[in-house]
């Protein structure tokens, strides 16, 4: 089944402990990106990869990292969380960027103390 | 700077009626536009997009949406709601060569029975 997955689900941190959100898609698609969803905001983007090793920011990239090693893989890191990203979290992919239909996984939703 | 508004936060219609939600964009160029779903719980699911063209497109799930550069809108229809449609349906347009994407805040569709 032609999917993305994301990893954990569901997490709940401290300040300053550092995460990764795993973000993984069986469709060979070479664009990836992560948005966060918080309410009255929509969905804000955060980084995207346009292939494997090209990554850039998007709009609200501070305090998150990202790396693209492998074409089905792209996990969203932060590294010293704070509570202002709490969100709920989405991977998505296509096959070469937004223009293309993009296939969202099914969230992460990550609360920091 | 590039914007997307829709100006409904919550919309409650009856079964069997028609539904506009509307979404007005800025942008310097011709967009790229788009109408996503979010189901309860669930990831976005893409339901229509223009790039060009006929103005008036059709989607997935009996929607359809008109693109009017003079109002710089690009309102989505249904003609007969199901309580199956109940969700939030997010506007978005794309840029800067297809690797960007801007969301609004969304719009919730409550159906009455």
């Amino acid at each position: 089944e032609a999917q993305v997955t994301q990893n954990p689900r569901y997490l709940i941190t401290v300040t300053g402990k550092k995460l990764t959100v795993t973000c993984s898609q069986n469709m060979n698609h070479e664009y990836m990106s992560w948005y966060r969803q918080d309410p009255g905001l929509g969905l804000r983007q955060i980084y995207y990869s346009m292939n494997v090793e090209v990554t850039d920011k998007g709009d609200v990239p501070e305090g998150y990292k990202v790396s693209r090693k492998e074409k089905r893989n792209f996990p969203l890191i932060l590294e010293s969380p704070s509570p202002n990203q709490t969100s709920l979290y989405f991977c998505a992919s296509s096959y070469s960027g937004v223009a293309d239909t993009q296939y969202f996984g099914p969230g992460t939703r990550l609360t920091v103390l | 700077a590039q914007s997307v508004t829709q100006p409904d936060i919550h919309i409650t219609v009856s079964e069997g009626a028609s539904l506009e939600l509307r979404c007005n964009y800025s942008y310097g160029a011709t967009p790229y536009l788009f109408w996503y779903v979010q189901s309860p719980g669930q990831g976005l699911q893409l339901l229509l997009k223009y790039f060009s063209g006929d103005t008036l497109v059709q989607g997935i799930k009996g929607f359809e949406a008109e693109f009017k550069r003079s109002q710089s809108s690009f309102n989505l229809r249904k003609p007969s709601v199901h309580w199956s449609d109940a969700a939030e349906y997010f506007c978005a347009v794309g840029r800067s060569s297809a690797s960007k994407i801007i969301f609004g805040s969304g719009t919730r569709l409550s159906i009455r029975p």
